[in-house]
């Protein structure tokens, strides 16, 4: 399993300012994802961040709109930029932590961030 | 395309009484499947997977789930339900670079 944060658990913010997200998880591990859940709904894939190279977003996000950052094996943030209440949701890392030589596919959940947009 | 169906939105039980929540699958390969779960303000917690062998899989909390080839299901079951099972519950199918997720069932336990 994994232990993982997230900074701000909860932010109201202004349309048109950008909020950073942090995730931290306490053990080393290559695959960190970048979900969405808006109000009532489930989660939906913004994108996969793998360190040591760019993200990969799935349809429908962009770059400019939801830059990620990898820096290292523990640690990655989401900005939402130039927001918009249309981006008011509950934002989660996910971390792959999938074991054996098999490798198979373990994901475990931040606590999430959710982010009002006035 | 790979997707999830939970066709039951909101289901509410009577505490102690059995619980099963539904999930249908369509997926092109042989699917990893899970279920989590999601109580209010909270993260997802994973409940169980599955990956091979044995169809039927046991996970925390005392639920397990039953996975079923032909029907394309991934059932989850609990013989006694607890107040403290009340939140959401979404089943996933996946590979290893993604999952994709049900829209989610509440449950709703009456003492």
């Amino acid at each position: 399993s994994a232990v993982i944060s997230q900074k701000p658990s909860r932010d109201i913010c202004q349309r048109g300012t950008s909020l950073t997200i942090q995730c931290q998880v306490d053990s080393q591990v290559t695959m960190m994802f970048w979900y969405r859940q808006q109000p009532g709904q489930s989660l939906t894939l913004i994108a996969t961040a793998n360190q040591g190279s760019e993200a990969t977003y799935e349809s429908g996000f962009v770059i400019d709109k939801f830059p990620i950052s990898r820096p290292n094996l523990t640690f990655s943030t989401l900005t939402v930029s130039n927001m918009s209440p249309e981006d008011s949701s509950i934002y989660l890392c996910s971390v792959d932590v999938g074991s054996g030589r098999a490798a198979t596919p373990e994901q475990y959940f931040g606590p999430g961030t959710r982010l009002t947009v006035t | 395309a790979q997707s999830v169906t939970q066709p039951d939105i909101h289901i509410t039980v009577s505490e102690g009484a059995s619980l099963e929540l539904r999930c249908n699958y369509s997926y092109g390969a042989t699917p990893y499947l899970f279920w989590y779960v999601q109580s209010p303000g909270q993260g997802l917690q994973l409940l169980l997977k599955y990956f091979s062998g044995d169809t039927l899989v046991q996970g925390i909390k005392g639920f397990e789930a039953e996975f079923k080839r032909s029907q394309s299901s991934f059932n989850l079951r609990k013989p006694s339900v607890h107040w403290s099972d009340a939140a959401e519950y979404f089943c996933a199918v996946g590979g290893t670079d993604k999952l994709i997720f049900g829209t989610g069932t509440r449950l709703q336990v009456f003492p």
